[in-house]
């Protein structure tokens, strides 16, 4: 099966500096990625995706993502954090499932913390 | 903007009873998935229709979990008896084109007591 880990639980930054969610693959052949953020007691929101092409990926609420396929990674990154961007961060990979269908299996997601 | 619709959004039920939630997914959306969420843990699957048809239903308790979505529309998933293991968010999804897309709706946070 297709899966994603996030290496950490938390993340902390200070408003305005550059912020980094980690994201590791482990996937056979060409991996569909996805981030989502979800805040308290809401559902989770499309962030960004990779299917193909440029590795570099923008997405909403100005986050962008780089897929390196060397490193197995998708990291989540903006140039500048805003308070309102503190929420549950989560990782996501589609796989086929055992009827041909196809699914997101998550990461156990990353709790991002930015302070004023 | 479309959006999925999911009833109730909280739910407090005592274990042994039997709760029903509900999805209405994006008008036209043939696939439609029901996710469970336990604090501090990413979403996993419960199950997966294409239109009226279960596709996957590998992770689905089904001693005391039932899901339908009869007119391949609207969904219920059903949990009989209810377990103190059980409080979690439950997340509805759909998905237009099979694999490239998921919309997923606000969830309901249920509290066994």
């Amino acid at each position: 099966a297709q899966s994603v880990a996030q290496p950490e639980d938390q993340v902390n930054v200070a408003e305005g500096n550059p912020l980094t969610v980690k994201c590791t693959y482990s996937v056979s052949g060409n991996p569909y990625l996805f981030w989502y953020v979800q805040y308290p007691n809401r559902g989770l929101q499309f962030l960004l995706k990779y299917i193909t092409g440029d590795n570099l990926v923008k997405g909403s609420y100005g986050f962008e993502a780089e897929f390196n396929k060397s490193q197995t990674s998708f990291h989540l990154k903006k140039p500048s954090a805003l308070v309102s961007d503190s929420a549950l961060y989560f990782c996501a990979v589609r796989d086929r499932n055992s009827n041909s269908g196809y699914a997101l299996n998550f990461g156990k997601g990353t709790s991002l913390l930015v302070t004023p | 903007e479309a959006e999925v619709a999911q009833s109730p959004r909280y739910k407090i039920t005592e274990k042994s009873q039997a709760v029903a939630f509900w999805c209405d997914p994006i008008s036209g959306h043939a696939t439609l998935y029901w996710y469970r969420q336990i604090l501090g843990q990413g979403p996993e699957l419960l199950v997966q229709f294409q239109d009226e048809s279960v596709v996957d239903d590998s992770q689905l308790p089904k001693d005391r979990f039932s899901a339908e979505r009869l007119k391949g529309v609207d969904s219920t998933l059903k949990i009989q008896p209810a377990e103190l293991g059980d409080s979690a968010m439950y997340l509805c999804a759909s998905s237009l084109e099979v694999g490239t897309f998921w919309f997923f709706g606000p969830g309901t946070r249920l509290t066994v007591l």
